[in-house]
């Protein structure tokens, strides 16, 4: 129930398309949900982040779009470029005294020019 | 502002040899996690720490692990008698806040044990 699953695993679009990479979880006391961008040899950047009293964020070319019912939300990259090539990793937190992470396993996304 | 600092960066052992790895957080900030990424899989928590003291070690395994995060100088993660599998990079990460939301990462540490 702690699980965070994320789908797909490996991503390739062309420079300006939308990937979309999806999450979904079980538990239903998550009440945060993050994005991370990865690059390699480097540490998780914070990218976005949506609470589930709203269904949709945008900042910058990034979205998130969260459905609460369904369990899932989504992260959507507009006009995508190459330097967005990276690893995305959602996560999930319920809050509390800890407001440990959970995350996804990781989409590598490559953006060819 | 500096962000999050881990040191070393690259860090090699032989089976049996203790590891230690070392994370400063950001300014101002009083809790860290730690968290275990091993090669194809996401992160997992393994402890979080606030000054002096451990709040959650529900991730860290029952042997050989432990951390510490004193009153004065860096969070320090300890890997005793190390094993192949131990082989990870380990990301430590601060917030300024209890329990709070936002979360930032170090660069990690890259743990190979020969």
């Amino acid at each position: 129930q702690q699980q965070v699953k994320q789908s797909p695993q490996s991503l390739i679009v062309q420079k300006g398309g939308i990937p979309i990479i999806n999450c979904a979880y079980e538990n239903t006391a998550f009440d945060y949900f993050p994005w991370y961008q990865q690059f390699p040899g480097k540490g998780p950047a914070l990218l976005i982040a949506i609470r589930p009293d709203v269904s949709e964020k945008k900042e910058g070319r990034f979205t998130i779009s969260f459905n609460k019912s369904a369990k899932q939300f989504s992260l959507h990259i507009m006009d995508s470029q190459p330097g967005d090539s990276a690893t995305y990793f959602c996560a999930a937190s319920s809050g509390g005294a800890t407001n440990k992470l959970i995350f996804g396993t990781g989409t590598l996304l490559a953006v060819q020019p | 502002n500096a962000g999050v600092m881990q040191n070393p960066r690259h860090l090699v052992r032989r089976r049996g040899q203790e590891a230690r790895l070392r994370c400063s957080p950001m300014k101002g900030h009083s809790h860290v996690y730690w968290y275990r990424q091993l090669p194809e899989e996401g992160l997992k928590f393994m402890v979080y720490l606030q000054k002096e003291n451990i709040i959650d070690e529900s991730g860290m395994p029952k042997e050989r692990f432990s951390a510490e995060f004193p009153k004065e100088g860096p969070s320090i993660l300890r890997i005793q008698q190390v094993v192949r599998g131990d082989s990870a990079a380990y990301f430590c990460a601060s917030s300024p806040l209890a329990g709070g939301d936002e979360q930032f990462f170090g660069p990690g540490t890259r743990l190979t044990v020969l």
